[in-house]
C-alpha cells in the first residue's frame, strides 16, 4: 500500500527563519495534497500538486512536487507564531485518500 | 455557508455502548471519508464511500460500521467490539474520490 513519510517529526524554530517539510512516497504520486491542522480541530487545505516539477505559492508557504513524483516539500519563508501548527502530507491512493504522520511546528516568538 | 459539519465536539462514552458520529456536507460532494487520530500518528482511514448506498473499509474498519443513505451524510458508529476507541474523528468529504478533502472539524470520544 502506498506509504507516506513526513520528516522531520517535530520542528521548533525562531520566528523570522525559514523552514523546510518533507514528504515522501513509496510510490509515485498521481496527487499530493498538503493541510495543517491546529491541536483538536480540522484540517485546513494548503496545496494541490499533481505535476512533476510543479512548484506552488500562497503566502509565505511554497510547495513543491519533484520530477519523479515521489517526494514533495513544504517551504516557509519568514515563519511567524501564526504558522504553528501540524503538517500533514496526503495522497490519493486508488478512491482514498492516504496520509503522513504529520510534522508537528512550533514557532517560537 | 457550505462545509461539513461533524457533531458533537465532545462525545464520552461508558464500555460496551455503541455510540455514533454524525457527519453532514452541503457541498454536493459525492465522496466522504472516515478517519481516526491518535496523539502523535497521523490519520488513519476508517471507511469510505464513493456515492450513496455505498462504502469501503479502510486500513483499521474492525469495531465500527457506517451507512450512507444519502448523499449528504455519512454516519460513524463506533460498536463495543471496538477494544480502544478512545481517538479524534475526522470526517471529510471531496466532490470526486481522489480530489481535494474538505474536514469537519472533529469529535473527540472518550470512553469512561
Amino acid at each position: 500500500s502506498q506509504e507516506l513519510e513526513q520528516s522531520p517529526q517535530s520542528l521548533i524554530v525562531q520566528e523570522g527563519k525559514n523552514l523546510t517539510i518533507n514528504c515522501t512516497s513509496s510510490k509515485t504520486l498521481y496527487g499530493l495534497y498538503w493541510y495543517k491542522q491546529k491541536y483538536g480541530e480540522g484540517l485546513i487545505f494548503l496545496m494541490m500538486l499533481q505535476k512533476g516539477g510543479e512548484e506552488k505559492s500562497h503566502e509565505k508557504i511554497t510547495a513543491k512536487l519533484d520530477e519523479k513524483k515521489q517526494q514533495s516539500s513544504l517551504h516557509i519563508t519568514a515563519s511567524q507564531p501564526s504558522h504553528a501548527g501540524i503538517y500533514l502530507c496526503g495522497a490519493a491512493v486508488n478512491n482514498d485518500m492516504r496520509f503522513g504522520a504529520g510534522t508537528r511546528l512550533t514557532v517560537k516568538p | 455557508d457550505g462545509g461539513i459539519t461533524q457533531s458533537p465536539k465532545y462525545l464520552f462514552r461508558k464500555e460496551g455502548q455503541n455510540v455514533t458520529l454524525s457527519c453532514e456536507q452541503n457541498l454536493n460532494h459525492d465522496a466522504m471519508y472516515w478517519y481516526r487520530q491518535d496523539p502523535g500518528q497521523g490519520l488513519r482511514l476508517i471507511y469510505y464511500s464513493q456515492i450513496v448506498n455505498d462504502f469501503q473499509k479502510g486500513d483499521i474498519a474492525e469495531g465500527y460500521s457506517v451507512s450512507r443513505e444519502k448523499k449528504e451524510s455519512f454516519p460513524l458508529t463506533v460498536t463495543s467490539a471496538q477494544k480502544n476507541p478512545t481517538a479524534f474523528y475526522l470526517c471529510a468529504s471531496s466532490i470526486l474520490p481522489r480530489s481535494e478533502a474538505f474536514f469537519g472539524q472533529g469529535t473527540r470520544l472518550t470512553v469512561v
